[in-house]
């Protein structure tokens, strides 16, 4: 079954304090995604990895970093979250780094940082 | 300026009826072209591509393309409530991987009976 799993789906954290969310993808992706989906400003990309430990900042990488250790497995670190970092995080995966890939996308963690 | 602009922000449509939702990229260096589907609660899921001049037909869904004026349509024939959802448009770069997949704001799309 392809797909693409979130953890965790709902998350409070207080400001200050450290988040980590995980994705992990049953396909043998090479490429994985961090996305952000706010109002008025739709998915945003975060971060991308190309395989194990090969990471490349996206549009938005400040206040975030990632660890891919596994091909399967990707995580997205916030360390010391900040209430602007309230948001909906999609973790998504492709074959390989489109161009003409189609992305695969978790069903998302809706962090609130209070 | 968003590099992908959808229109319109929201679509009411009589179950049985057709949607047109509109896409165009100010980014002449986009070549490929995505529908992505959003229903409430859970992730983008992608509806169709389209990398070529013309149209592309998948069951009730036609998506067309015009490369020259950068624009991107998308039509859903015989709208069911199912359909109600939040329609993104999505483009990438030839042999950009760095980008990923830019995505528009979306059209939200309501199916009434």
């Amino acid at each position: 079954d392809m797909k693409v799993t979130q953890m965790p789906r709902y998350l409070i954290k207080r400001m200050g304090e450290n988040v980590l969310l995980e994705c992990g993808q049953d396909m043998s992706h090479e490429t994985m995604y961090w996305y952000r989906q706010d109002p008025g400003l739709g998915l945003q990309l975060i971060y991308i990895s190309y395989d194990v430990d090969s990471n490349s900042e996206g549009d938005i990488p400040k206040g975030y970093r990632v660890s891919r250790k596994k091909r399967e497995h990707f995580s997205l670190i916030l360390d010391s979250a900040k209430t602007n970092q309230t948001s909906v995080y999609f973790c998504a995966s492709s074959f390989a780094p489109t161009s003409q890939n189609t992305l695969y996308f978790g069903a998302g963690t809706r962090l609130s940082v209070l | 300026q968003q590099k992908v602009q959808q229109s319109p922000e929201s679509l009411s449509v009589p179950e049985g009826g057709m949607a047109s939702l509109n896409c165009t990229s100010s980014d002449r260096n986009f070549q490929y072209f995505w529908w992505y589907r959003q229903h409430s609660g859970e992730g983008p899921k992608a509806l169709m591509s389209i990398f070529s001049d013309g149209d592309k037909k998948e069951g009730r869904f036609t998506a067309h393309l015009n490369k020259a004026s950068l624009h991107v349509s998308l039509h859903i024939r015989d709208s069911q409530p199912s359909d109600s959802a939040l329609y993104f448009c999505a483009a990438s770069e030839q042999n950009n991987y760095a980008q990923g997949l830019t995505f528009g704001l979306g059209t939200r799309v309501s199916v009434f009976p």
